[in-house]
């Protein structure tokens, strides 16, 4: 299956850009880029997903390198609520056999200092 | 309401005693996932069920069971709780017929102590 990997922690100031990086050299053709973030006492929630272009919403972006092997979730001005475990995962498309062994890795711990 | 909602939120045992986690969600989501959580592990997958009649195991699923009692009902069961098994519990849900994103929706976890 492949994995993902990425900073064990990060730091950054309030209202600065953010960039985290993940590194996933062995993904395949169907596999969807996840991002999700796990503030403090509670679940994991989505941010952000892509496939090969790059991609914007409310909460972030995310930059898809052109091989595919890397990507970075962008926050454009961190506040203190942004301040949470990011998870980078590879969710392949909804035919996939191998959905069921998702598995998050460590994150990255982001601190944002006020 | 939460959408996925677990039950209880917390739940101190003893070694030896049998415990249920329930889950249930109101997004009419088919798929269904008991994830664990422990410091400096990230979540690991217990069980999955992609619909009513489907169970599988995970990546940890030993000393674990589930029950997926209808579409928006799946329970985890320790059959007999050991100290190690002490962590924080995820259900997720996900729908793949909604686009074929597959997102995860997490509850708000379950956290069991055994002692």
């Amino acid at each position: 299956d492949a994995k993902t990997t990425q900073p064990n922690s990060m730091e950054s100031n309030e209202e600065e850009p953010v960039h985290l990086p993940c590194n996933h050299s062995t993904i395949s053709g169907t596999d969807y880029i996840h991002w999700y973030r796990q503030l403090p006492s509670q679940g994991p929630e989505y941010v952000i997903h892509g496939l090969t272009s790059n991609v914007n919403n409310r909460m972030a972006s995310l930059a898809i390198a052109e091989d595919r092997k890397s990507s970075t979730l962008i926050l454009h001005r961190a506040t203190l609520r942004d301040a949470a475990v990011y998870y980078c995962i590879l969710i392949p498309s909804a035919g996939g056999t191998s959905y069921g062994k998702l598995t998050f890795g460590q994150g990255t711990i982001l601190t944002v200092h006020p | 309401d939460a959408d996925v909602t677990q039950t209880p939120r917390n739940r101190i045992t003893k070694t030896g005693k049998r415990i249920m986690l329930e889950c249930s969600q109101t997004k009419g989501h088919d798929r269904m996932y008991w994830y664990r959580q422990d410091p400096g592990l990230g979540l690991r997958l217990i069980y999955y069920s992609f619909d009513v009649k489907d169970i599988n195991k995970g990546e940890i699923s030993d000393g674990y069971s589930v029950s997926r009692q209808a579409q928006a009902k799946f329970s985890l069961s320790l059959e007999s709780a050991i100290p190690n098994q002490t962590a924080l519990y995820f259900c997720a849900t996900s729908d793949p017929g909604q686009g074929d994103t597959g997102d995860l929706f997490f509850g708000e976890g379950s956290r069991l102590t055994v002692l």
